[in-house]
């Protein structure tokens, strides 16, 4: 079976443009969540959807948005780009949504680099 | 807000030595953890996820213990490998499935 995969695996952008990621879960998985990690540190949350439905937000600027497709796929969107959004990107799935937290299972990440 | 530390940042050890990484996380009222590794460039590769009532979680050369009184987790590799050569990230559920994470140890496992 097809882990989670993620694409595309790196770009390219300037100061001030518009990025789309996208994500694919395992297969079965209901629930995806995506995290920026800077060089150096540990992934920081930024979004997790379920069944569509946002269920979690991290500590980020209105600039970032994402949304959850009928297919269970997923798009994180970063308008206005700054310099400092230059990271990695992951996208995580599960099959549900426990309170306590359930296994995560990581795609490659999108590698983004603004100029 | 759940802040997560593992020390040391780095650290080296010879082929065939355990491995012993500390994780600590400072509110005692988690749920589950969960432990990963991340070669240079790559995504995370889940290794154990240990749940909020267990003390500890075993699969092959590795074994994780967790302390929730006193805000810690363990991993243990046994008998290192070069192939063990990777950063190991620690990750405390705070909700849901919304995971805070360490910064991670850099192993080297020296052949």
């Amino acid at each position: 079976d097809a882990g989670v995969t993620q694409s595309p695996t790196h770009l390219i952008k300037t100061r001030g443009q518009h990025v789309t990621l996208r994500c694919s879960p395992i297969s079965g998985h209901k629930s995806v969540s995506w995290y920026q990690q800077v060089l150096g540190q540990g992934p920081q949350f930024i979004f997790q959807y379920y069944e569509k439905e946002e269920r979690g937000r991290g500590n980020f600027p209105d600039r970032f948005s994402a949304r959850q497709f009928p297919n269970y796929s997923s798009e994180l969107n970063v308008n206005a780009l700054l310099l400092g959004d230059s990271a990695l990107y992951l996208c995580a799935s599960s099959f549900g949504d426990r309170g306590d937290g359930e296994t995560q299972y990581f795609g490659p990440g999108t590698r983004l680099l603004v100029l | 807000k759940q802040e997560v530390t593992q020390i040391p940042a780095a650290l080296s050890v010879p082929e065939g030595e355990n491995l012993v990484l500390n994780c600590s996380f400072t509110d005692s009222a988690i749920y589950n953890l969960q432990w990963f590794r991340q070669d240079p460039g790559k995504g995370l590769t889940s290794l154990l996820l240990i749940q909020s009532s267990q003390r500890e979680q075993t699969s092959g050369r590795l074994n994780a213990s967790l302390d929730k009184s006193s805000g810690r987790s363990t991993l243990y590799i046994a008998a290192s490998q070069p192939g063990d050569s990777a950063t190991y990230l620690c990750a405390v559920f705070y909700g849901n499935n919304r995971l805070a994470f360490g910064k991670g140890n850099q192993v080297v496992v020296i052949p």
